[in-house]
């Protein structure tokens, strides 16, 4: 069974569209990231989720907004996509917040 | 603010000892985690040091000083599949407070 899945795992869009990249986990943990990834491989982090509390990071553009409906779920919702969006982007989860991250396959991410 | 050094790429021969270092100066220190990635692929989990010292799981071994700000991950008996890259993320604390440096691709010769 996977652990934590994403999809879809390519996406593809012009700039200026809408898109939502879907995670999930049954690994029963309580907390839930998204990395992005770009094309120096440099991982970094965009949000973190702790059952009800989002932490948001301050460098992360308000164009990306996470949404999570249950504890099992954290989607990214990014509006407006431009170029420099273009990365991998990575759902993890932990049990709790320092412990280890299982991420899932990725999502790449190309805008045109 | 965070900072996290670990060399860019290496290249060891099959059968060989690698060490891969990692320096960090960070607001806070919980402990230092390393994560390997194989093109692409996701991290996976290699090891969590909170203590100083040495900690060996089967070929591979992280050490950590706190007070040095130090850390690094050694892999014995090297196997082609262990190119890949390495990741050494620090754990500063607080919410979300893991980050990660920018990893250390590791060629594996025969």
């Amino acid at each position: 069974d996977t652990a934590v899945s994403q999809t879809p795992k390519y996406l593809v869009t012009q700039m200026g569209n809408d898109k939502s990249i879907k995670c999930e986990q049954n690994l029963g943990h309580d907390t839930m990231y998204w990395y992005k990834q770009d094309s120096k491989k440099f991982l970094k982090i965009m949000f973190s989720y702790n059952n009800k509390e989002l932490i948001i990071n301050e460098t992360v553009p308000n164009r990306f907004s996470p949404k999570s409906p249950d504890k099992a779920h954290l989607n990214l919702h990014i509006n407006s996509l431009e170029l420099g969006d273009s990365a991998v982007y990575f759902c993890a989860s932990s049990q709790r917040q320092t412990y280890e991250q299982y991420f899932g396959p990725g999502t790449r991410l190309t805008v045109t | 603010g965070q900072n996290i050094d670990q060399p860019t790429e290496m290249t060891a021969t099959e059968g060989a000892i690698v060490q891969i270092n990692c320096t960090y100066q960070t607001s806070g220190f919980n402990g230092l985690f390393w994560y390997q990635q194989h093109a692409g692929e996701a991290p996976t989990f290699l090891s969590y040091n909170v203590l100083d010292g040495l900690e060996e799981k089967g070929r591979f071994s992280s050490f950590l000083s706190r007070s040095k700000g130090y850390s690094y991950l050694l892999l014995k008996e090297l196997q082609m599949k262990d190119s890949a890259s390495y990741l050494c993320a620090v754990d500063s604390g607080g919410y979300q407070k893991v980050t990660f440096g920018i990893g250390t691709k590791l060629q594996v010769i025969p």
